[in-house]
């Protein structure tokens, strides 16, 4: 099975704030990676998907990039909505895997 | 607009069975790819299970054996029969699925919960 990581697990920073999470894959999966946000008590949402491609309706302050075996989800002027958990999944073989999450929370 | 409606959710004692159901609306459930998705209490996103289009079948080690995952499409609705429950199958059960343009899982439902514990 593939293994995903994440880092840091945990990131305090304020509105208005550049910060950037990365995913590691352990064995190189293309750039067939997506980027998910969680609010506590709420399904995840799609954000970005084959590693950089924005989901309809995501604002334009999030991107990603990366191939291969590293990928970055950075957010662009951090706003109070953004402070939720984010995981990254692979889907280039089954079992399909999640990265263990990113809390971002206010500093 | 596409919506996913999980049920079948409870209290069961380890050892024993249940199944999960996810009504779908909005598209058709044989034409997508249906995926079965867990988050224990506190803890993080697991992949379970995925029903491709053409009926192939794809597990997580974790419930191999135990978990089979089919829909029924007169019903338009997916199911997760769970058996051998163990405590660490606790969690709350997401449906999801694809898109067009992606296989990366852009519907979820709301979930349901499956607490495990005699």
């Amino acid at each position: 099975d593939i293994q995903m990581t994440q880092s840091p697990s945990t990131l305090s920073a304020s509105v208005g704030d550049r910060v950037t999470i990365t995913c590691r894959a352990s064995q190189s999966i293309s750039r067939w990676l997506a980027w998910y946000q969680q609010k506590p008590g709420k399904a995840p949402n799609l954000l970005i998907y084959k590693a950089s491609t924005l989901e309809s309706g995501v604002p334009s302050r999030f991107s990603g990039s990366g191939s291969g075996t590293e990928f970055t989800l950075t957010f662009n002027s951090l706003q109070p909505e953004d402070f939720a958990t984010y995981y990254c999944q692979q889907y280039y073989t089954y079992p399909y895997t999640f990265g263990p999450g990113t809390r971002l929370e206010i500093k | 607009e596409v919506q996913l409606v999980e049920s079948g959710g409870g209290l069961i004692q380890p050892g024993g069975s249940l199944r999960l159901a996810c009504a779908a609306s909005g598209f058709t459930v044989s034409s997508n790819y249906m995926t079965w998705v867990r988050q224990a209490p506190g803890k993080g996103l697991e992949w379970v299970s995925v029903l491709h289009t053409g009926d192939r079948t794809y597990y997580a080690d974790s419930v191999t054996g135990r978990f089979t995952i089919s829909r029924d499409d007169s019903m338009n609705t997916l199911y997760l029969q769970m058996n051998s429950l163990r405590a660490e199958d606790t969690a709350v059960y997401y449906c999801a699925t694809d898109g067009p343009g992606t296989s990366s899982l852009r519907y979820w439902g709301q979930g349901t919960l499956v607490t495990v514990s005699s």
